[in-house]
């Protein structure tokens, strides 16, 4: 069966400091990822999506960037965390053939 | 630009009572709408579905309506249970995009028990 790990569940980082985040799929290939920021009292949104290795679309610009090394790996990175970039970021997929996205467990990041 | 809007961030309903969830969308070419619940600190899960070709999709306690018309769609739970307390998010898909996720910003339903 199809799962998706997201590490680390827990971050608190100083302002300025980098970031990553990495996402891996197991039991599918080619699948869609994306990476969702939920903030404080807001809903999802939609950061950055990925149809394949190397292919990255983002949805919002800020600091934040993504990449797609392999095909079952997401990472998501900024070089100078702000504090607004403090949130619940969550890793999904969804299979090519299918229209349901999986989601991970999420990272609570918090910069202080 | 939220295209798919949730504008009731919070709702309580006594433990048997009907829920009621709303959520509204601005572009007719969404093809396909998914309702997410989600607890804090996890992912949210799949919750149920409907294309656009259907105007009810039942499973169990959960029916979700579509009003292409109006562009809304509506999940009902009967009866709402104090384990339904959780946010609930609606979304929708763009076709030919790369199946892009549209998420709407979640309300929270609290079921009293």
């Amino acid at each position: 069966s199809q799962t998706i790990h997201q590490w680390p569940a827990t971050l608190v980082q100083p302002v300025g400091s980098p970031l990553s985040l990495e996402c891996t799929v197991e039991g599918t290939s080619n699948p869609n990822l994306y990476w969702y920021r939920q903030a404080a009292g807001r809903g999802l949104q939609l950061l950055f999506y990925s149809v394949g290795i190397g292919q990255i679309s983002s949805e919002v610009p800020q600091n934040l960037s993504a990449s797609r090394p392999q095909d079952r790996q997401f990472i998501l990175s900024s070089k100078k965390l702000l504090l607004s970039d403090s949130g619940f970021y969550l890793c999904a997929w969804v299979d090519r053939a299918a229209t349901e996205a999986f989601f991970g467990q999420g990272t609570r990041l918090t910069v202080v | 630009d939220q295209q798919v809007k949730q504008n009731s961030p919070s709702l309580s309903v006594q433990e048997g009572r009907i829920s009621i969830l709303n959520c509204d969308y601005t572009n007719s070419m969404f093809d396909y709408f998914l309702w997410y619940k989600k607890y804090p600190a996890e992912g949210p899960t799949f919750l149920i579905s409907i294309s656009s070709i259907k105007d009810k999709n039942e499973d169990g306690r959960f029916t979700v309506f579509l009003n292409k018309s109006a562009k809304h769609l509506s999940l009902h739970i009967v009866p709402s249970q104090p384990g339904d307390s959780a946010v609930y998010f609606c979304a929708a898909i763009l076709p030919y995009t790369g199946n892009q996720f549209y998420f709407g910003t979640g309300t929270s339903l609290t079921v009293i028990p």
